[in-house]
């Protein structure tokens, strides 16, 4: 299995900040790497797929970026609405996909 | 605009089998390349991918899970369903249904149901 792993299960920033969100693969993965955004009571919204390309209609203060085993997440000018849990997902394996443990974003 | 809806029995006993269906609308499941998945997500835990299907019939199962997962499609009423067998209080959480892009998308998830709360409970 190739395990996902998100360097912070939560981290506190104040609106208009910069937030960059970690993830690790515990092998290479190329570029199959997405990021979903989790609120609570909801379903995951995909922001990016292929480690660095946005979703369509997804606001562009969203990126990321990596290739292999290290990737991020950054959110420049953090707005009210980003206050949720995001999620890194491999699909490399495409015979086991896996997600990170997610990472909540809180205010601060 | 695509859209997807679970639906299903929201209580389920344990050892019994655990059924979900997940209705497509604004498009078809027949498309090729794309994915029809499962995932799930346990009470306050973070997400789970059960497995997935193509409108060819082809299944791909988490292997934690593959003894008692059965994923099918039914395309003349453009839905696809779960069955999970002998459910134990550890299989209690909230069902997603999602449509994964083509490779050329890698494979991202990108439409998703609502989900749907499942408990397993006597």
């Amino acid at each position: 299995d190739i395990q996902m792993t998100q360097s912070a299960s939560s981290m506190a920033a104040s609106v208009g900040d910069r937030v960059t969100i970690t993830c690790r693969a515990s092998q290479s993965i190329n570029s199959y790497l997405n990021w979903y955004q989790q609120k609570p009571g909801k379903a995951p919204k995909l922001l990016i797929y292929a480690a660095s390309t946005l979703q369509s209609g997804v606001p562009s203060r969203f990126s990321g970026t990596g290739f292999g085993t290290d990737f991020t997440l950054t959110i420049s000018g953090l707005q009210p609405e980003d206050f949720a849990t995001y999620y890194c997902q491999q699909s490399y394996d495409t015979s086991l996909y896996t997600f990170g443990q997610g990472t909540k974003l809180e205010i601060k | 605009q695509l859209q997807l809806q679970e639906s299903g029995s929201g209580l389920v006993k344990p050892s019994q089998t655990l059924s979900l269906t997940c209705g497509v609308s604004g498009g078809s499941i027949s498309s090729v390349g794309y994915s029809w998945n499962w995932i799930r997500q346990p009470p306050g835990k973070g997400l789970e991918w059960i497995g997935y299907i193509y409108q060819s019939g082809s299944t791909y199962y988490n292997p934690s899970l593959k003894s008692r997962v059965t994923i099918s499609v039914d395309r003349s009423k453009n839905q696809f369903s779960l069955k999970l067998s002998s459910v134990t209080a550890a299989d209690t959480a909230v069902y997603y249904c999602a449509r994964g892009l083509p490779s050329y998308y890698y494979y991202g998830m990108d439409v998703w149901g609502q989900g749907t709360t499942v408990t397993v409970s006597s």
